[in-house]
């Protein structure tokens, strides 16, 4: 059972801003970084933000990542066809002593 | 480059018992935390279990705890989970992925993962 909450789908077309929130707890997004990871169809996941919104080496710059209090979000600008996968966050938390990830939010591209 | 090779998977009774295993390469094995995450199929992620750069501390996801077991033997450069008591419910891709210089970091990179189907 995900302990963070994302909305199950999103879509847009070529160009595009795309948003997908991530809804958390005081013992989770609220104290600890969220990470986002993308899982592109048959594959396995990638890491896509870290510490909020930090991008590693090779991940374009459309891609950025952002918190506030409980919540975070990850904003995909300028949507390309090969954006289509699913997206997770994830953080640490404290109260289950664990890892946690989001419910995942497919993004199609229209 | 870093690398993490899974195996041990595979089709095992209600009940049974499996380890995987997974090898490192590319970068010092000795200091990162290393993690267990699952995907069960159709479904999202789970993370499972991570250990410490050193072996000395792990923690369990609620659903695993008192049944899987995660080690590591830096020598090798290998992760190992060893998993006893299997459910239905265990069904699905295991990755490994490497952690940071402590366990609370992010995971990068994964590995390819392996399946595991517990079923009669």
């Amino acid at each position: 059972q995900s302990v963070l909450t994302q909305p199950p789908s999103a879509s847009g077309t070529p160009g595009q801003r795309v948003t997908i929130s991530c809804s958390g707890s005081s013992s989770n997004i609220g104290t600890n970084y969220v990470y986002w990871y993308q899982q592109l169809p048959g594959t396995a996941p990638k890491l896509l933000i870290y510490r909020n919104n930090q991008r590693p080496s090779g991940v374009p710059d459309r891609f950025s990542g952002s918190k506030s209090g409980t919540s975070a979000s990850l904003a995909i600008s300028g949507l390309r066809s090969e954006d289509e996968a699913d997206y997770y966050c994830a953080a640490w938390d404290d109260s289950l002593s664990g890892h946690v990830f989001g419910t995942g939010t497919k993004v199609t591209v229209l | 480059e870093v690398q993490l090779l899974e195996s041990g998977g595979g089709l095992v009774q209600p009940g049974g018992s499996l380890r995987l295993s997974c090898a490192a390469s590319g970068f010092t094995f000795s200091s990162f935390a290393m993690n267990w995450v699952r995907q069960a199929p159709g479904k999202g992620l789970e993370w499972v279990s991570v250990i410490s750069d050193s072996g000395g501390n792990t923690y369990y996801a609620a659903s695993v705890k008192g049944r899987f077991t995660i080690s590591r033997d830096n020598s090798q450069n290998t992760l190992y989970l060893q998993m006893n008591s299997l459910r239905a419910d265990d069904t699905a891709v295991y990755y490994c992925a490497k952690g940071g210089s402590t366990v609370y970091n992010w995971f990068d990179p994964w590995g390819q993962g392996t399946l595991v189907t517990v079923s009669s």
